[in-house]
């Protein structure tokens, strides 16, 4: 089956640092990748969706400019959380759209990334 | 917006079957899906439904919709331990629109 991955699993970083997360699809195409933030025992809430080759489109109230995503290629987005203070320590889930599967929406999701900022 | 609702928490016994609810608000929801997230990880996939469905089987789990009420059912089978994890249910309105997705309800499974 698909498969998504993001690296790293887990970081930890000093209030003040950037940290870039990796979201991969690994046997598949995707043109839209989607980025998740989940709070403890809280649903996942949709920060902004990537589309290939062009920017990437932010929920409301999500600012663009602290968490910058990048998808440059059908199987890599990157998500970066600029200047990280600790309110920004969340879960980050990512999800893959492939790109073949045409007749069903199913986005595969990957493992998730858990950042604590300290 | 849309909204999607569940309960926060499901209690059952080893080898009985679990019914966990779900309701939306959109009425434009094309498909219908749940997943699975058990502690620290990322979510799993585990059944999808169309909304011209009424029912889909899949093994031990069977996903039941009401499209009229915007009802959607996930039950599970001879409930085991390895079961026990959150279940959210989430929908879309197209290939290309994100996941909405409800809270999650915490299924506990006890042997």
């Amino acid at each position: 089956g698909a498969v998504v991955s993001q690296h790293p699993s887990r970081v930890i970083c000093k209030s003040g640092t950037s940290v870039k997360i990796e979201c991969r699809s690994l046997d598949f195409q995707a043109t839209t990748m989607f980025w998740y933030r989940q709070f403890p025992k809280q649903s996942l809430m949709l920060m902004a969706t990537s589309n290939e080759g062009s920017k990437a489109t932010y929920e409301q109230g999500v600012e663009k400019d602290k968490f910058l995503i990048n998808h440059a290629s059908l199987t890599l987005s990157t998500l970066t959380v600029t200047s990280a203070h600790p309110e920004d320590s969340s879960f980050y889930i990512c999800s893959a759209r492939d790109k073949a599967y045409q007749w069903a929406d199913t986005q595969y999701f990957g493992p998730g990334t858990r950042l604590t900022v300290l | 917006g849309e909204d999607v609702e569940q309960s926060l928490f499901l209690s059952v016994r080893e080898g009985d079957s679990s019914v966990i609810n779900c309701t939306y608000t959109d009425s434009s929801s094309t498909y219908l899906y749940w997943y699975k997230q058990e502690p620290g990880a990322g979510l799993q996939l585990l059944t999808y439904i169309f909304s011209n469905m009424d029912m889909k089987q899949d093994q031990r789990l069977t996903v039941l919709l009401n499209k009229k009420d915007k009802h959607l059912s996930l039950r599970i089978a001879d409930t085991q331990t390895g079961d026990s994890a959150i279940y959210f249910c989430a929908e879309s309105t197209s290939g290309n629109t994100p996941l909405v997705f409800g809270k999650g309800t915490r299924l506990s499974v006890i042997a």
